[in-house]
């Protein structure tokens, strides 16, 4: 079956960097877009950045802009997500999710890795 | 930037019909997804293409759109129907996603 497993999450201090990764499985990797979408403590849910199957593409919410980097290893079948300058206000559950190669639409979530930003 | 807007919470007694709305500039151009997250779980999908359910969805969840509002409707609704739900949907350009601000649904 279709899993989706995150990791790389923990505490770090503002101004740090953090790289998330997010293990695939059961389907074919290399032909799927990836997002990574995050959840603030008690908050809504976040779109975060995109990157196309091939990894051509990639597109990020403007709160991340010139932060975080969106990249794929498909001898790995593993996503990233390379988080730099970090803030507090980047202290979230981190989910990635299969794209459905349609419309943007997520149809598979990890269960998700918390990252929390603080002194 | 872009935003999907929804109401805060909604409450219905077990049965009765739960509506869930979501506005949007970009709606009448875009398709409305929409995501159930129950408490310290990932989400899920439950509506694509403003109507369609994903199989193994129970039937009591639909899904419409008209001009600028998509609406998640929940037919009797259950006990464990209670959660949050998120609609989506992208930007006119279509290459960022956006979610609504969620809306907590209690069935009691």
């Amino acid at each position: 079956q279709v899993q989706l497993v995150e990791s790389g999450g923990g505490v770090v201090q503002p101004g740090r960097s953090l790289r998330l990764s997010c293990a695939a499985s059961g389907f074919t990797f290399s032909t799927y877009g990836m997002h990574w979408v995050r959840q603030a403590p008690g908050k809504g849910l976040e779109w975060v950045a995109v990157i196309s199957y091939d990894g051509s593409n990639k597109y990020y919410a403007d709160s991340v802009k010139g932060r975080f980097t969106i990249s794929r290893d498909d001898s790995k079948n593993t996503l990233y997500l390379q988080m730099n300058s970090l803030r507090a206000e980047d202290t979230a559950v981190y989910y990635c999710a299969k794209d459905s190669n349609y419309d943007m639409m997520m149809d598979v979530w990890g269960q998700g890795t918390t990252v929390t930003v603080s002194s | 930037s872009y935003e999907l807007t929804q109401p805060p919470s909604v409450s219905v007694s077990p049965g009765q019909t739960a509506r869930i709305t979501c506005s949007g500039d970009a709606l009448p151009k875009k398709y409305g997804y929409w995501y159930q997250q129950k408490s310290g779980q990932a989400p899920v999908l439950v509506i694509y293409e403003d109507s369609k359910r994903p199989s193994g969805i129970p039937e009591r969840f639909s899904g419409s759109s008209s001009g600028t509002m998509a609406t998640l409707t929940i037919s009797g609704a259950q006990v464990e129907d209670e959660a949050d739900y998120y609609c989506y949907s992208t930007d006119s350009i279509g290459n960022h996603g956006v979610f609504g601000g969620g809306t907590k649904l209690t069935v009691l």
